[in-house]
């Protein structure tokens, strides 16, 4: 089955503090994953893929095959950071599959 | 560059009704997917359109239908609705269908 697995809803955390936000996958083919993010009042637009390997506004994550995980995470989380954030996969089929998401909230 | 424009914004139907929404990809996309938002969830993939047809399905019903124009706009129409389909409904569009997704604004849809 192709599931993805954000397992907390809510995560609160202090500024200037680290910040991981985890999703798992299930997948039987190579998967390609993506982080989705969606502001206050705000469309959800794209954040990141793994292929990129990028680090957007300080965030990055690890494909890790052996876990089946792709975590996001920042090591200085900052208070416009707070907003939902979805972990998302795309299948052979090339349809995008999400996970239910993890509201961030970052305290002053 | 608008993004991509969903209509109308909020809809409120009764029970049995039929319903019509709207999607305008992203100027250069021409891949369209639907989603379906339920409160506290992720959205939930129902169909995604490609040079006119139908290339992916979801898990939804067959009331649930769509339709691709030449311009790559989309539609997603909802026969026999129920409370259950209450929902906010996105629309997200592509160029090919092995890019990242650009996604409207969504329509929130109340069945009463």
């Amino acid at each position: 089955a192709q599931r993805v697995t954000q397992p907390e809803k809510l995560l609160s955390v202090f500024k200037g503090a680290p910040v991981e936000l985890k999703c798992n996958y299930s997948y039987s083919g190579s998967p390609e994953l993506f982080w989705y993010v969606q502001y206050s009042r705000q469309r959800l637009q794209l954040l990141l893929r793994h292929i990129s390997r990028e680090s957007i506004k300080g965030f990055t994550a690890d494909l890790n095959k052996g876990e089946t995980s792709f975590h996001l995470k920042k090591p200085f989380a900052q208070e416009e950071d707070s907003a939902m954030y979805y972990c998302a996969l795309r299948t052979n089929n090339n349809d995008m599959r999400f996970g239910a998401g993890t509201r961030l909230t970052v305290k002053p | 560059d608008a993004g991509v424009t969903q209509s109308p914004t909020h809809l409120i139907k009764t029970r049995g009704q039929q319903v019509t929404l709207r999607c305008s990809p992203k100027s250069g996309h021409d891949t369209v997917s639907w989603y379906q938002q339920a409160l506290g969830q992720g959205p939930q993939f129902i169909f995604q359109y490609y040079e006119e047809e139908e290339r992916q399905r979801g898990n939804f019903p067959d009331r649930f239908s769509g339709h691709q124009f030449p311009n790559y706009s989309s539609e997603l129409n909802v026969n026999a609705l129920l409370l259950g389909d209450s929902a906010l409904y996105l629309c997200a569009s592509s160029l090919g269908t092995g890019n990242g997704y650009t996604f409207g604004s969504g329509t929130r849809l109340t069945v009463v």
